[in-house]
């Protein structure tokens, strides 16, 4: 069973720019939830996406967006990219249920020069 | 790596010994918790999980102990080996239906040969 795979693995954007990152869950898992990861803040929730819906959002400018398809492959979008978004963007895969576990990507690397 | 900023606690351990790594968690209506291995350049590792029903789970070679009673959750890793060496992360879910982890800083966890 293939894991979670998240491409592209590296992005350099200039600033002001805007990025599109995928992400294809686990087969047969229908939920996707994306993080960033920086040195200064760690792990953070950007969203969550079920069955095409939005379930849950976190605290990110609204320059921070994403969509879920009928496959429940996600992408994320991040526009007017400035250079505190360089980081480690996770998606998180997992079936959607109650409590279940969430299994993560390798991560996009993202550089905002 | 993307905790370096972070200044996280580190865990020296001698190969072979038993690793304890700890984490306070604060919000009391979190039901669902998740122990994560990331490596360097690597996406967070599913380890174990636990669920607020129980005060203990086992795997292969760790142990999760959760205390509700002062919010506390440890990972307890036996015969730690070199390939043990990464920065653990407890996450906890705090809301129900959705996959929104919250996760601490983080511990490194350094064994020596």
């Amino acid at each position: 069973k293939a894991g979670v795979t998240q491409t592209p693995r590296y992005l350099i954007k200039t600033r002001g720019q805007q990025v599109t990152l995928s992400c294809s869950p686990i087969s047969g898992h229908r939920s996707v939830s994306w993080y960033q990861q920086t040195p200064g803040q760690g792990l953070q929730f950007l969203f969550e996406y079920f069955s095409e819906t939005q379930r849950n959002k976190g605290n990110f400018p609204g320059r921070f967006s994403g969509r879920q398809f009928s496959n429940s492959r996600s992408e994320m979008n991040v526009s007017t990219l400035e250079l505190g978004d360089s980081a480690l963007y996770l998606c998180a895969s997992s079936s959607g249920a109650l409590n279940t576990e969430a299994f993560f990507g390798q991560g996009t690397r993202l550089t905002v020069v | 790596g993307e905790n370096v900023g972070l200044h996280l606690p580190t865990l020296s351990v001698q190969e072979g010994d038993n690793s304890i790594i700890n984490c306070a968690y604060s919000n009391s209506a979190s039901d669902y918790f998740i122990w994560y291995k990331q490596e360097s350049g690597k996406g967070p590792q599913f380890i174990i999980d636990i669920r607020s029903n129980m005060d203990k789970r086992q795997g292969q070679r760790v142990t999760v102990l959760l205390n509700k009673t002062v919010k506390h959750l440890s990972l307890q890793i036996a015969a730690t080996q070199p390939g043990d060496s990464a920065v653990y992360f407890c996450a906890e879910n705090s809301l129900l239906g959705s996959d929104k982890f919250y996760f601490g800083s983080g511990t490194k966890l350094n064994v020596k040969p």
